[in-house]
Formats: C-alpha cells, structure tokens, sequence
C-alpha cells in the first residue's frame, strides 16, 4: 500500500462547477500536510499548506482529519487554468515530503 | 523568488555513460533533494541532503550517487546510466526539514538509449 493515496483520476468537469479530492496517509506520524498543483512537463508548485483547523485560499479550501487520516481539496467554481494535476503532499518532519501519484482535473468550457 | 536552476533541461545518453545532473539554489536553504517522476509512480524520493556534504537516502537510491560540496549546489550522478533510468528529475531545496515549502526546479528530462 502505498504511503499517500489519491485517486489519478481524471476528473472531467465543466466550468463553474465545484470539485473535490482526497488523499489519504498511512503513517500516523505525518506532521505536515500540503496541496501542490503541476501543470504539464512543469515542476510541482505549492498550491497552499493545510492546517488542522481547515483553510481557505480565495476559490480552494483543505481540510484534514487526523482521525481518518485523509486530506481533502475543495475548488469552487472552476476556471480552464484549474485544469493540472493535483498532488497531496505529506511530511512526516524527517527530511522527506512523501508525494501521491496526484490527480489530474480537467476543466472543460 | 527563490531560485532552483537545474542546467541540463533535456539530454539524451547511451547505456553505461556516466550522467551529472547539477542543481544550484539561490536562497541558501539548507535542505536539498533529488526526485524521479514516472507516469503513474509520481515523485519518487532519491537522495536528500541537509547539509554540506550530508546525505541520506531516499526511497529509491539505487544506482544513483550525489554530492554536495557547496551549500548552493546539489549533483546528482549516474555512474552507468540504464534505460530504466529514462525519466524527470526534479531537484528541489527549503529552508527547515518541518514542513517549509519545497521549491523545484524546472526538470531535467533524460532519455537514456
């Protein structure tokens, strides 16, 4: 099993609709949690951090459950250029940011 | 901006040579790494480095090496290169091991036949 899961997709929908991923960690001892987002044959680029409490950056939320050990990202009202892909990132503050396979949106006109 | 600069973008070698990958940060982080990325597997972890000539292995650290000489400059060394050694590499740094962005530099694309 792998250390991060997310569903590869790909998520197809049209503009101006709401979407939302998951993640989930196997290891509890995860501290640190981020959303990247890369765009085709582009490096990954923090999309936004993701705190216990849940945050909100403009149209994207993230939330986390500890409990359940799952990270979710919320985009609303998507636009063409939200089509990337999405990757979940976790760190366990050892030196290693251990990344899903990532989950690809398409945003459709 | 924080700067990583990756010189090779796209190089093609044969089987056996041996491959340099160079990696230079411009904001005296501290923490650098070297990831592989394949369709399907994602960003695989291959060495990091916490400090001028630290390292510790990642996840898949065979058949690679790295040196880290300078604080700005991480090298990523294929002694003999193999076609399943075809991939991105992606080299990246930050500032503190707890969680502080990762920044990445554009890729390196090698094909190796």
């Amino acid at each position: 099993r792998k250390e991060v899961e997310q569903d590869p997709g790909p998520f197809n929908v049209p503009e101006g609709a709401t979407v939302a991923f998951n993640c989930t960690y196997s290891n509890s001892a995860s501290q640190s949690f981020f959303w990247y987002r890369q765009d085709c044959r582009k490096e990954p680029k923090l999309l936004m951090s993701v705190y216990s409490s849940g945050n909100e950056d403009g149209r994207f939320t993230a939330q986390l459950n500890r409990a359940s050990q799952y990270i979710s990202l919320l985009i609303r009202d998507s636009k063409l250029s939200d089509s990337a892909t999405y990757l979940c990132v976790v760190n366990r503050n050892t030196g290693k940011l251990i990344f899903g396979q990532g989950t690809t949106l398409q945003v459709k006109p | 901006d924080v700067k990583v600069t990756q010189s090779s973008r796209y190089l093609v070698k044969r089987t056996g040579e041996k491959v340099f990958l160079e990696c230079v940060q411009d904001m005296d982080h501290e923490n650098m790494f070297w990831y592989r990325q394949d369709p399907g597997l994602g960003l695989r972890l291959i060495y990091f480095s916490y400090d001028v000539k630290m390292k510790e292995k990642g996840d898949i650290p065979e058949g690679y090496s790295v040196s880290r000489e300078k604080k700005e400059r991480f090298s990523l060394i294929l002694e003999s290169a193999s076609t399943n050694q075809t991939s991105m590499y992606l080299c990246a740094s930050s500032q503190t091991i707890s969680g502080n962005t990762i920044y990445f530099g554009e890729g390196s694309w090698l094909t190796v036949v």
